[in-house]
């Protein structure tokens, strides 16, 4: 069984704030992890890609990757409201019959309020 | 461009009815995926095709019935369903299935599913 788990949530910060979100995986051969943002009604949409261990930042966004540790977080530095939203992680095993599928943690409702 | 397009947005159908979902990808990508979402869950895999091979069924009930006509085009045919099977399913499609950035997924706005 390939377990993704996220901070339950829900996460409130208000504008302005660092948001962190967390995930823990329990698949050690996992190689490829991913965050998506999903807005209530829509569709999950990627908003960062890590493979390597260490940080990766994309504007306001860093992911950070501790294989070792079999961790994942997400850091949104100056929040704001239309940050609002479901923080998908989803984690990549390399597999050979299993490759290419996602499995999902359960998400983490983030709230920023003004 | 990263766009996966899906229609209808909106569908309502008894149990007796049959009804296709469309997906449709222009970005080249050899790796179409189906979930569904129920609320405040996660996406559920359903299938996976990899260069227009069916290569994961996750058990899916066979009411659920999908096809890939070519590389571009994704189907899932709905036959029979049940009130359960409301939801929100949704299309993805990737480089992969690989390793690496090739197995980024990208959605589509998905199709609201209602069952009567």
């Amino acid at each position: 069984q390939k377990e993704v788990e996220q901070n339950s949530g829900p996460l409130s910060v208000p504008e302005g704030a660092i948001a962190s979100l967390n995930c823990t995986y329990s698949d050690r051969v996992s190689q490829s992890f991913f965050w998506y943002r999903q807005y209530s009604g829509k569709s999950p949409e990627l908003i960062m890609s890590i493979y390597s261990n260490g940080d990766k930042e994309d504007g306001r966004f860093t992911a950070q990757l501790n294989k070792a540790s079999q961790y994942v977080s997400l850091l949104i530095r100056d929040s704001q409201p239309s940050d609002s939203a479901t923080y998908l992680c989803a984690v990549q095993t390399d597999r050979g019959s299993t490759l290419g599928r996602l499995y999902f943690g359960r998400g983490t409702q983030l709230t920023v309020w003004p | 461009d990263t766009e996966v397009t899906q229609t209808p947005k909106h569908l309502v159908m008894g149990m007796t009815n049959k009804k296709s979902l469309k997906c449709e990808q222009h970005m080249g990508h050899r790796a179409m995926y189906w979930y569904k979402q129920k609320a405040k869950k996660p996406p559920e895999l359903m299938f996976v095709y990899s260069y227009e091979k069916l290569s994961i069924n996750e058990s899916v009930p066979s009411r659920f019935s999908p096809e890939c006509p070519n590389s571009s085009l994704l189907n899932l045919h709905l036959h029979a369903l049940q009130p359960e099977d409301s939801a929100l399913y949704l299309c993805a499609s990737s480089q992969g299935p690989a390793r690496g950035h090739e197995n980024e997924q990208f959605f589509g706005p998905g199709t609201r599913l209602t069952v009567l």
